[in-house]
């Protein structure tokens, strides 16, 4: 079972921010946080990832809970290119430790 | 760079037939990882290469055989394919063993058993 939990889908409009919300209560104090997201018809796709800090890049924001037991990816202005279904991850220092890709959220956008 | 590229795109096979997926890097990745997609699902782990010349079980392994051939290849073999096999494979590297580290994927493979 997926150690995280998302919607499964949401909606926004196009050129308005995005929060797409995670669960992972079980977080243990060495797991990353990934996020990927898939566009239709194509491979997974590396979006962010952080510890305990809020983390930025050119394709969104993720804000970090202060008990790290929820966390938010933000995409500051979707376009419709931003149309997919995006994976929350939790990733382990343990090399023996899998992933576990869950179903995700199916973000669609609105012109 | 090409990335993780992967062959064939698109594949039909009868059950009882086998076939090899193909999957490159030219990253110089050290590690390659095959994954399943049934529809409407998550992504499951078949097996994994950590390094050149060491492969390992992932979640969904049955049915299934891999060889890393190089350090660059890491194929997928279905010896005798069954319906229940029908699925889009992915192929993804990173740069250094572990499952903490981002994973690069490729476009994926089609498969229909029939």
């Amino acid at each position: 079972d997926a150690k995280t939990t998302q919607p499964n889908s949401m909606e926004s409009n196009e050129e308005e921010p995005v929060h797409l919300p995670c669960n992972h209560s079980t977080i243990s104090g060495t797991d990353y946080i990934h996020w990927y997201r898939q566009l239709p018809s194509q491979g997974p796709e590396y979006v962010i990832h952080g510890l305990t800090s809020n983390v930025n890049n050119r394709m969104a924001s993720l804000a970090i809970a202060e008990d790290r037991k929820s966390s938010t990816l933000i995409l500051h202005r979707a376009t419709l290119r931003d149309a997919a279904v995006y994976y929350c991850i939790l990733t382990s220092r343990n090399r023996d430790d899998k992933i576990i890709f869950g179903k995700g959220t199916r973000l669609h956008i609105l012109p | 760079n090409a990335g993780v590229t992967q062959t064939p795109k698109f594949q039909v096979l009868k059950t009882g037939q086998s076939m090899t997926l193909q999957c490159a890097q030219d990253m110089n990745h050290n590690s390659m990882y095959w994954y399943r997609q049934d529809p409407g699902m998550g992504l499951r782990l078949i097996y994994y290469s950590a390094s050149e010349g060491t492969t390992d079980k992932g979640e969904v392994p049955n049915g299934y055989n891999v060889s890393r051939l190089n350090k660059r290849e890491f194929s997928l073999r279905l010896e005798s394919a069954a319906p229940s096999q029908t699925s889009v494979y992915f192929c993804a590297s990173t740069p250094l063993q572990g499952f903490q580290e981002t994973q690069y994927f490729g476009p994926g493979t089609r498969l229909l058993v029939l």
